[in-house]
């Protein structure tokens, strides 16, 4: 069981706007910032949003993420049929000394 | 540009042990922590391992801590990973990472290796 939980699949039409969440406890994201991860299967993970709400260059304003407390979210808004992917949060853990994934999201654009 | 290269990945019997490479380009190498991140069949992102810039710092998950071991020759640009009593469930692609600024925080990916370990 992950650390960080994630609906395991979310969908939306073409255009719509999805949100995905990621619940968490105090040690990670009660302390420290959630970055986000794109994975296409075959491919290498692509880093969407770091530090909560920052968008490394290159990743389309559509992309958007935020936290609270120990809760965190990634919106997607114009969905597009590329956006179809694994999404995972992914935070630092003060009382395991580590790196803690969520579970993965699976967006399926409809 | 940047670039990572795993290789070393294969078919290893249980018990066995296996080295992992990751070949870095593109960035000032000694002064990036660099970390493995690895996916079983079927099953989500799991963190592996991390180490600092200079290899004063390392962490490990609890699943491999003791059995595997992380290092880095920063004058080769490169990072390793050496897996030791390996399971059946160690079977995954291994992907190697860079770290910027946030412990969590991984800029840049290698393609993956694939390492299955199987009698």
């Amino acid at each position: 069981q992950s650390a960080l939980t994630q609906p395991p699949s979310a969908s939306g039409t073409l255009g719509q706007r999805v949100s995905i969440s990621c619940s968490g406890s105090g040690s990670n994201l009660g302390d420290n910032s959630v970055n986000w991860y794109q994975h296409l299967p075959g491919t290498a993970p692509k880093l969407l949003i770091f530090s909560n709400s920052q968008r490394p260059s290159g990743v389309p304003d559509r992309f958007s993420g935020s936290k609270s407390g120990t809760s965190a979210s990634l919106a997607i808004s114009g969905l597009q049929s590329e956006d179809e992917a694994e999404y995972y949060c992914a935070a630092w853990d003060d009382n395991l000394m580590g790196v803690v994934f969520g579970g993965g999201t699976r967006l399926t654009v409809l | 540009e940047v670039q990572l290269l795993e290789s070393g990945g294969g078919l290893v019997q249980p018990g066995g042990s296996l080295r992992l490479s990751c070949e870095a380009s593109g960035f000032t190498f000694s002064n990036s922590a660099m970390t493995w991140v690895r996916q079983a069949p079927g099953k989500g992102l799991e963190w592996v391992s991390t180490i600092s810039g200079g290899s004063t710092s390392t962490h490990y998950a609890d699943s491999v801590r003791g059995r595997f071991t992380i290092s880095r020759d920063n004058s080769k640009g490169t990072l390793y990973l050496l897996m030791t009593s390996l399971r059946g469930e160690d079977t995954a692609v291994y992907y190697c990472a860079k770290v910027s600024a946030g412990m969590a925080h991984f800029d840049f990916w290698g393609q993956g290796t694939l390492v299955t370990v199987s009698s």
